[in-house]
């Protein structure tokens, strides 16, 4: 089953609002990756951590990886249109095939004016 | 630099037929992946090279997929034959890295495949 969790799946926000993604693993993670998505694109690398209880910011984007490396949230202060789109998170878990790079169910941003 | 290449961007074909995926990585990347992304199932990962070399296919569906990469430039994803089940957006994605989870991945634009 799907591995790497992340709620909510959906979030509809007023421009200007904050917004928030929560990730969670099964397994304790040795890096944690951010992707965005837009609308008909690819996905587009942010950033990654890699310390426990790591605090990365860029710009009005706030990235942070869990004390227990296992979960990890990014939050976006004074949301704007250009902030749409799907935000995943990706992690290495180890299958039965070695480590594989596993991506979050993904939360889907979408802000209004 | 142009980034990862893929195409066809789009395909429609109808089942049973063969359908041929192509990625170009970035230049002096030596890692490649393929995924696959659907509403259901999310971004999966279907298989991976490293120097050429496949690594973990563990994520390749059934038998009708089949991935080569006969040089640094260049790599296929085949169908054959071809299910509607099928149908989704592949991307590939390149990677330069000591491992191979330990720094980005650049994905492609897609190739979204239709099976009818």
């Amino acid at each position: 089953g799907q591995q790497v969790m992340q709620i909510p799946q959906y979030q509809h926000v007023q421009e200007g609002e904050d917004f928030t993604t929560y990730c969670n693993s099964s397994t304790t993670l040795s890096n944690i990756q951010w992707y965005k998505q837009r609308p008909g694109g690819h996905p587009v690398f942010l950033i990654q951590l890699v310390k426990s209880g790591e605090v990365k910011k860029q710009k009005r984007l706030t990235f942070q990886f869990g004390e227990a490396k296992k979960n990890s949230s990014l939050h976006i202060t004074a949301t704007q249109t250009t902030d749409v789109g799907t935000y995943f998170c990706a992690g290495p878990i180890l299958t039965g095939g070695g480590n594989k790079l596993t991506f979050g169910t993904g939360t889907q941003l979408k802000v209004e004016l | 630099d142009a980034g990862v290449i893929q195409s066809p961007r789009h395909e429609v074909t109808e089942m049973g037929q063969e359908v041929t995926l192509r990625c170009k990585p970035i230049s002096g990347h030596d890692y490649l992946f393929w995924y696959r992304q659907t509403m259901m199932r999310g971004l999966e990962l279907l298989i991976y090279f490293n120097n050429n070399v496949p690594i973990d296919d563990s994520g390749m569906p059934e038998d009708r997929f089949s991935a080569k990469m006969p040089n640094a430039s260049f790599s296929t994803l085949k169908i054959q034959p071809s299910e509607p089940r099928d149908s989704a957006v592949y991307f590939c994605a390149s990677s330069l890295a000591r491992t191979v989870y330990s720094y980005e991945q650049y994905f492609g634009p897609g190739t979204r495949l239709t099976v009818t």
